[in-house]
């Protein structure tokens, strides 16, 4: 099926232990993003990708790096999770018209 | 700061009846308004838009008003269904650097009762 997938679904970490998430879709859509949902914060965009070869950060990329390996995929990496960054990740990609393709997220909770 | 609000956390509203979801902003340079709905467990998926340049669009069930001058716009579903309970999120976006990029609202938790 067509579409965004992330990988993992979920992840338990340690504080200051790392790891990447990873997303990768199908449609041939230029841009692509990464968003945390936090309770009562809505949807915050952390990174995105206009184009392969080009990144930018969001409101909230403090912690953060991104990758855009190719056009498929475009990863996010903790390098030192904390706390703070217990949420729900999801990674959308825009190929134009209406809106974001959004993957399934991934629920992160760093203990 | 917060740029696109959703003052109202939670609704309810009975089978049959209108829901009307409200989202206010507070940058006039937003050329593009979206609504998405999210189920538990899953990501947004795409509702229905409206440009700058429109002040309604529709789409079935679905009506999206835009009142450019209060920097408004409000989603009305009639006649909610028990498969419409979901959050709805706002979204507005300003086209920078080739790409949309899409500022969220906090979510509005819509049940309608059977």
């Amino acid at each position: 099926n067509a579409g965004v997938t992330q990988t993992p679904k979920f992840q338990v970490l340690k504080t200051g232990q790392s790891m990447t998430l990873q997303c990768a879709q199908d449609m041939n859509h230029n841009s692509m993003y990464w968003y945390r949902q936090d309770p009562g914060m809505g949807l915050r965009l952390i990174y995105y990708s206009a184009s392969e070869g080009t990144t930018d950060k969001g409101e909230v990329p403090n912690g953060y790096n991104v990758s855009r390996l190719n056009k498929r995929e475009f990863s996010l990496r903790l390098e030192s999770a904390a706390p703070s960054q217990t949420s729900v990740y999801f990674c959308a990609s825009w190929g134009g018209g209406y809106g974001y393709t959004f993957g399934s997220g991934t629920r992160l909770t760093v203990v | 700061d917060q740029q696109v609000k959703q003052n109202s956390p939670s609704l309810s509203v009975q089978e049959g009846r209108i829901s009307i979801l409200n989202c206010d902003y507070t940058n006039s340079m937003f050329d593009y308004f979206l609504w998405y709905k999210k189920y538990p467990a899953e990501g947004p998926t795409f509702l229905i838009s409206i440009s700058s340049i429109k002040d309604k669009n529709e789409d079935g069930r679905f009506t999206v008003f835009l009142n450019k001058s209060a920097k408004h716009l409000s989603l009305h579903i009639v006649p909610s269904q028990p498969g419409d309970s979901a959050v709805y999120f706002c979204a507005a976006s300003l086209s920078t650097s080739g790409t949309y990029k899409y500022i969220f609202g906090t979510g509005t938790r819509l049940k309608v009762l059977a």
